[in-house]
């Protein structure tokens, strides 16, 4: 089945020590999506590619940055990782044109813990 | 910050309806709303969207109000598998891309 798929589901790194999810989808979307969800939250969106264009939101802390090598494969890193990054980070991607309605599908996230 | 308010939480019996209010004062006349749901340690799941009209598909039901400034998630024979928290969602376009701006979300809960 087409699908959203993040590695790991579950991710551990030392304070300070660089990381970096990976997320892959199958739906041949245009659009990709990385989110941050605390315990007890919704999720708050951190950035997102449409297409090649990288679109950083507002208050995204420039700790985290991204990257897209293909249409296939978006990645987040996480440069000096500290206790208030730990949470589940979730990939979605959407097909779409600047004003489509089409939704957007979630793959089950990376639960990063910070030691 | 987010444009929906939605009560923290609501139970259900199961096989009977669950009906969840989302409050979107703010929406603009290009905006849609979305439905998402979540159990726990999964990805949010898709449910249903609209713009103004009523929608249905076989998941649920949507019902719009005529001035869009709310609308109702409707599950019409809720079991425990739909036990999860519901988010209601209004996709927002800037100029330099789109953005899904969460509400807090209804804790679902359908007992026995």
């Amino acid at each position: 089945d087409a699908m959203v798929i993040q590695n790991p589901r579950y991710q551990v790194t030392q304070f300070g020590k660089p990381v970096t999810l990976s997320c892959s989808q199958t739906l041949n979307h245009n659009v990709m999506y990385w989110y941050q969800q605390k315990s007890s939250q919704a999720p708050k969106l951190l950035f997102h590619y449409y297409d090649k264009d990288f679109n950083n939101e507002a208050d995204t802390p420039d700790n985290f940055q991204s990257r897209r090598p293909n249409t296939s494969f978006c990645f987040l890193d996480i440069r000096s990782p500290g206790l208030g990054d730990a949470a589940m980070y979730l990939c979605a991607t959407s097909r779409g044109t600047e004003n489509s309605n089409q939704p957007q599908h979630f793959g089950d996230g990376t639960r990063l813990s910070i030691l | 910050d987010a444009k929906t308010t939605q009560p923290p939480s609501m139970d259900c019996a199961e096989g009977r309806a669950a009906n969840l209010p989302c409050n979107h004062s703010t929406i603009s006349g290009n905006e849609y709303v979305y439905w998402y749901r979540q159990i726990h340690s999964q990805g949010p799941q898709y449910i249903i969207h609209g713009l103004k009209n009523n929608e249905t598909n076989e998941m649920a039901s949507l019902i719009i109000t005529e001035d869009r400034k709310s609308s109702t998630l409707i599950l019409p024979h809720a079991t425990l598998r739909d036990t999860a928290v519901y988010y209601c969602i209004v996709r927002v376009f800037y100029n330099y891309g789109q953005n899904f701006v969460f509400g807090p979300g209804t804790r679902l809960s359908v007992l026995p």
